[in-house]
């Protein structure tokens, strides 16, 4: 089956600490994304990536950082400039980034959580 | 903030009747939308979009209203159904030639019995 998954589900983060989330597509997408998403508000972009070995930052990059050396693959790290990581993060993709109206799939999510 | 503004933030209705979920944006330059459905603890999944040369696109239960003079986009569910319960969201694209989204804050449905 094609599809994004995302690991872990729940990811506990201590003080100081940096943790690494995982997202990996099979749907041959040249696009991912991250989203963070708060309570009462929307999907807020961190980072996006349009193609291999090239990302930008997206609303919310701080304290965030992102690689995409696979086509497949986007893991984003919380580090510990981030204040306030507790969230839900969100993993997307689609096919051809740089076109608008492409639609997004997303992950089931990764629920961050600080100690 | 760019954020679209989703203007009930919860809304309740009864199964069989129509519900309607509204969204209002700012940037004229948006030329694509789309609606996102989002169960609790899972990703959000894609419903349906419209893009700006239109004002309507019908898929089965689901319509999408656009009205570009009034900046607002609606989702029309006929007739509702329980299974419909769930928080959705708008989003829009176009602005710098990449297929970034910009969220809406999200409506709360409930549909009951």
């Amino acid at each position: 089956d094609g599809g994004i998954t995302q690991s872990p589900k729940y990811l506990f983060r201590k003080e100081g600490q940096n943790v690494t989330l995982s997202c990996e597509q099979n749907l041959n997408h040249d696009a991912m994304y991250w989203y963070r998403q708060d309570p009462g508000q929307g999907l807020r972009l961190i980072y996006y990536s349009q193609i291999v070995n090239d990302f930008q930052k997206g609303d919310i990059a701080e304290g965030y950082s992102v690689s995409r050396e696979k086509k497949e693959s986007f893991p984003l790290t919380v580090t510990s400039a981030q204040k306030n990581p507790t969230a839900f993060y969100l993993c997307a993709s689609s096919p051809a980034g740089g076109r608008p109206g492409e639609t997004q799939y997303f992950g089931p999510g990764t629920r961050l959580l600080v100690l | 903030d760019q954020q679209d503004k989703q203007n009930s933030p919860s809304l309740s209705v009864q199964e069989g009747r129509i519900s309607i979920l509204n969204c209002d944006y700012t940037n004229s330059m948006f030329d694509y939308f789309l609606w996102y459905k989002k169960y609790p603890a899972e990703g959000p999944t894609f419903l349906i979009s419209i893009s700006s040369i239109k004002d309507k696109n019908e898929d089965g239960r689901f319509t999408v209203f656009l009205n570009k003079s009034a900046k607002h986009l609606s989702l029309h569910i006929v007739p509702s159904q329980p299974g419909d319960s769930a928080v959705y969201f708008c989003a829009a694209s176009g602005t710098d030639n990449t297929d970034k989204l910009i969220f809406g804050t999200g409506t709360r449905l409930q549909v009951f019995p």
